[in-house]
């Protein structure tokens, strides 16, 4: 079974700074796929960014980026330049092969200071 | 992306009855699936409903305490059974619109049972 770790239930961070949240995951499959969604207080799922595991390219959005460690089972994402919108829940999911349900990690709650 | 509704936003309910949550998608979807979230957790997985078939379920969850429906491929309901205080929780439908691709989510029900 895949498991996904957020080592981190807390982090803060200065506005217009950047920070890092960190994940790992453990797989035997080869083919997959991994996210980072955002929950802010509406309770809404959110998108962030997604990364496929057979792409060595880093996945970029905008001020989101992260660093795919594919042999050390590593999926950090990157915020620059934090905003206060940024402020929520932010869940590592991964994602099989087929139709098959996201695995989610526990969830970091980034606090964003003004 | 997906369009997907889920009724109701948020309800108090009396222990011992029944809630049914509905969610409709703008457009046919293979697979959908039902997560509870409980206050500061994470997603867990209560079941992937199919459609023409019973829905398939994750250990620690019975079909008599969480039935699904899926009449269609746009559309389930999940029936939370004979409540208890501790079914206090966000619960939300979740659809991939194709293989290999991003998770949508409903904007959740909070159901707290008193």
């Amino acid at each position: 079974a895949q498991t996904v770790t957020q080592s981190q239930p807390e982090m803060s961070v200065q506005e217009a700074e950047t920070v890092t949240l960190s994940c790992t995951y453990d797989t035997s499959e080869s083919d997959y796929y991994l996210f980072w969604y955002k929950q802010p207080p509406s309770r809404q799922m959110i998108l962030v960014i997604r990364q496929e595991a057979y792409k060595q390219q880093n996945a970029t959005e905008n001020r989101f980026s992260v660093n795919f460690q594919k042999a050390a089972k590593s999926f950090s994402l990157k915020i620059s330049d934090s905003q206060l919108g940024d402020a929520a829940m932010y869940f590592c999911a991964w994602g099989g092969s087929g139709n098959t349900p996201l695995v989610f990690g526990k969830g970091t709650r980034l606090s964003v200071i003004a | 992306s997906a369009v997907i509704s889920q009724k109701p936003s948020r309800d108090i309910c009396q222990r011992g009855t029944s809630l049914t949550i509905q969610c409709q998608v703008d457009s046919q979807v293979t697979m959908m699936f039902w997560y509870r979230q409980q206050p500061g957790q994470s997603l867990t997985l209560i079941a992937t409903a199919n459609q023409g078939s019973e829905a398939t379920y994750e250990s620690g969850f019975v079909i008599d305490k969480f039935p699904i429906s899926r009449p269609n491929l746009t559309f389930s309901t999940l029936t939370v059974s004979n409540m208890s205080p501790e079914d206090s929780s966000i619960y939300l439908c979740s659809v991939a619109r194709a293989v290999n691709t991003e998770a949508f989510f409903g904007q959740g029900t909070r159901l707290t049972v008193v």
